[in-house]
C-alpha cells in the first residue's frame, strides 16, 4: 500500500523559510515522480511543484518559481520542498503527491497534508 | 497561469446523472488530452477519478466518465450516489510545462 506522510509544517512569519518533508513507502520510490499541491483554507487546489524520479528535472508555478525548491533523496525515499521568502499567500495545507502513469501529470496517491501558516 | 473555469456548485438527486464542465485555453485543455479529475471529500485529501480525460484508475467505479471537446473537458457521474457527494477538481497540463487546476466544483446529493 501507498503511503505518503508529509512533515515540517507549521507558524512562520513573512519572509521567513521552512522546509517539508514527505516520506514515502509501498513503492519503488525511485521510479516515480513526485509533486507538491497546496491548497489555502477553504480554496481550490493550486498545483506548485514536481521533479523527475532521478531529481534531474524540476517544474514549478509561476507563483513560487525563485522561492521554492523542489528535491529528493531516493535513499531516504524522501522528497523535500525547500519554502524560502514566504508571504501570508503561502499560507494552504500543502499535500505532497505520486504521479501516476499517464500523460499530463496526474497524481495517484496523495498524503494527509501538512498545514503551513505564514502569519506575524 | 489562470485557473480553469468550473462551475461553483452542482446538485442532483440519487439515480440521477450529473455533468461538471472544465473550461481552459488551447494551451491547456484544448491542446493536450491530459485531463485528469479529482473529488475530496470534505476535509480529506483528494483522489484521482479520471485521467488522460477519459481514463478510470484501477478501482474507481464506471459511473464516473470524462470527454472533452474543444478547450472543455466534462466529468460525468451516472447513478448519483450520497457517497459521491464532495467537491471536484479538474486539472490539465499546459504549454509551460505547468500543472493547472480548476477553481473546484461542489457537489451536493439532494
Amino acid at each position: 500500500e501507498v503511503q505518503l506522510l508529509e512533515s515540517g509544517g507549521g507558524l512562520v512569519q513573512p519572509g521567513g523559510s521552512l522546509r517539508l518533508s514527505c516520506a514515502a513507502s509501498g513503492f519503488t520510490f525511485s521510479t516515480y515522480p513526485m509533486g507538491w499541491v497546496r491548497q489555502a483554507p477553504g480554496k481550490g487546489l493550486e498545483w506548485v511543484s514536481i521533479l523527475t524520479g532521478d531529481g534531474g528535472a524540476t517544474y514549478y508555478a509561476d507563483s513560487v518559481k525563485g522561492r521554492f525548491t523542489i528535491s529528493r533523496d531516493n535513499s531516504e525515499n524522501t522528497v523535500y520542498l525547500q519554502m524560502n521568502s514566504l508571504r501570508a499567500e503561502d499560507t494552504a495545507v500543502y499535500y505532497c503527491a505520486k504521479r501516476a502513469p499517464g500523460g499530463g501529470w496526474p497524481y495517484d496517491s496523495w498524503g494527509q497534508g501538512t498545514l503551513v501558516t505564514v502569519s506575524s | 497561469q489562470s485557473a480553469l473555469t468550473q462551475p461553483a456548485s452542482v446538485s442532483g438527486s440519487p439515480g440521477q446523472s450529473i455533468t461538471v464542465s472544465c473550461t481552459g485555453t488551447s494551451s491547456d485543455v484544448g491542446g493536450y488530452n491530459y485531463v485528469s479529475w479529482y473529488q475530496q471529500p470534505p476535509g480529506k485529501a483528494p483522489k484521482l477519478m479520471i485521467y488522460e480525460v477519459s481514463n478510470r484508475p484501477s478501482g474507481v467505479s464506471n459511473r464516473f466518465s470524462g470527454s472533452k471537446s474543444g478547450n472543455t473537458a466534462s466529468l460525468t457521474i451516472s447513478g448519483l450516489q450520497a457517497e459521491d457527494e464532495a467537491d471536484y477538481y479538474c486539472s490539465s497540463y499546459t504549454s509551460s510545462t505547468t500543472l493547472v487546476f480548476g477553481g473546484g466544483t461542489k457537489l451536493t446529493v439532494l
